[in-house]
């Protein structure tokens, strides 16, 4: 079956660095799409990718649809206390199936 | 903003008892997916729906689970008999008419714990 590889599995930075992670695939697909999921609440959408090398912006957070349609990153600049959570990327294939990426937590060094 | 509304928040039941949650997918929303998310697997899609007809139940268990859609403003799952195995997260998300690439959007859960 399809993998949905995400990376790191967990980062631990201090306040103001920038982030950045990744997902990539063992097959095409057509979007890309990341979420955040607050403790006790669903994931909600970030950014939502449609064509291969899109680069989209949300406030601090970009994220990219690699060209190769296999892969994406979500860069966070300058991270603040309340960018802690976990990170799902999700990619749909061509058949519309939306597979998911194990996430990745953020937790911000005191 | 229009969320997903899921009930209830919490329910804590005895292994044996029927459990039933309920979801109110957004207004004009046509799909319906209801996720379980676990630490040890993640998030695991269980079923979804488009226009209330279930196109994909192969993630769920059939001798115990089963989802229906009654009404638009109304998803259900339901666990008969509960197992402590079934103890997770249930989440619903709903997504809107499309060509199939609209993303979905999450309710905050059901945190089911069967003892």
């Amino acid at each position: 079956g399809q993998q949905l590889n995400q990376s790191p599995q967990s980062m631990f930075i201090q306040e103001g660095e920038d982030v950045s992670m990744n997902c990539t695939s063992s097959s095409i697909f057509n979007t890309w799409l990341w979420y955040k999921q607050d403790p006790g609440e669903g994931p909600v959408l970030l950014i939502a990718l449609y064509k291969a090398g899109e680069l989209t912006s949300n406030g601090r957070l970009t994220a990219q649809f690699g060209i190769t349609r296999k892969d994406s990153f979500l860069n966070i600049s300058a991270s603040i206390p309340s960018d802690v959570g976990i990170y799902f990327c999700a990619g749909r294939d061509s058949n519309y199936q939306l597979i998911w990426g194990a996430g990745t937590k953020l937790i911000i060094k005191p | 903003d229009a969320r997903v509304t899921q009930t209830p928040r919490h329910k804590v039941t005895e292994m044996g008892q029927e459990v039933t949650m309920r979801c109110q997918p957004i207004l004009g929303h046509n799909t319906v997916f209801w996720y379980r998310q676990t630490m040890m697997q993640g998030l695991e899609l269980l079923a979804y729906f488009r226009n209330r007809a279930p196109l994909d139940d192969s993630g769920m268990p059939k001798d115990r689970f089963s989802a229906e859609m009654p009404d638009a403003t109304l998803a259900t799952l339901k666990i008969q008999p509960s197992e402590p195995r079934d103890s997770a997260v249930y989440f619903c998300a709903s997504g809107p008419p499309g060509v199939g690439n609209q993303p979905q959007h999450f309710g905050d859960g059901t945190r089911l714990s069967i003892l």
